[in-house]
């Protein structure tokens, strides 16, 4: 089962670009990654998914370098209403229906 | 619009009592699951099931137990509530896919349990 690692918090101001790393040393040859983002009382939402290079939708960017030991979510010129925890998954090629979410990283956007 | 539903929002329950949390999607999706998340935990993964009546450990299973007897529905089962097991409850569910490649995964809104 690959872990992840994530930075426990991280601050950022309004319009900004932000960038999250997640830290996958263990991938496996046939696992994508995923990122999901969670508002407070609310269940957690899809944002993107890649397998390698980049990946870019509506809300974010995601970069996964060649190695694909590791990958960068990137939401461009952030809003307060971005503020939110973000979880980095990558796929269980021992059981491929999992969904095992680390610990996330919490952004906070200040005006 | 896709939707998965749990059937309570807050939830209060004794010390001994047995619980039922029920979770039901519209997306004829294969596979569910449940989740309970405690602050600074994240989420944790109790069981899930990728089919009608089958089901699979995931990392806390301790003190639940599931039942999937149809595909749109997936019950959680606190056989004796305890108060450790107060908590925010979330069911999800989504489509088979192939290995290594987790599809696109739709969350219920949560059932704050508490147990007294």
């Amino acid at each position: 089962l690959a872990k992840t690692t994530q930075p426990i918090s991280m601050d950022s101001y309004e319009g900004q670009e932000v960038n999250i790393t997640c830290s996958h040393n263990n991938i496996a040859t046939n696992d994508y990654i995923t990122w999901y983002q969670q508002f407070p009382s609310q269940g957690p939402r899809f944002i993107i998914q890649g397998y390698k290079t980049k990946v870019t939708n509506e809300v974010a960017s995601l970069f996964i370098p060649a190695d694909r030991k590791s990958s960068t979510l990137s939401l461009p010129r952030v809003s307060l209403s971005d503020t939110a925890v973000y979880y980095c998954l990558v796929g269980d090629t021992g059981s491929s229906y999992k969904l095992i979410f680390g610990s996330g990283t919490r952004l906070l956007v200040r005006p | 619009d896709v939707k998965v539903t749990q059937s309570s929002r807050y939830l209060v329950k004794r010390t001994g009592e047995k619980v039922f949390l029920e979770c039901v999607q519209d997306m004829d999706h294969e596979n569910m699951f449940w989740y309970r998340q405690d602050p600074g935990l994240g989420l944790r993964l109790i069981y899930f099931s990728y089919d009608v009546k089958m089901k699979e450990k995931g990392d806390i299973p301790e003190g639940y137990s599931v039942s999937r007897e149809k595909k749109e529905r997936f019950s959680l089962i606190l056989e004796s509530a305890s108060t450790n097991q107060t908590s925010m409850y979330l069911c999800a569910s989504s489509l088979n896919s192939a290995e290594g490649m987790n599809t696109e995964a739709f969350f219920g809104q949560g059932t704050r349990l508490t147990v007294v």
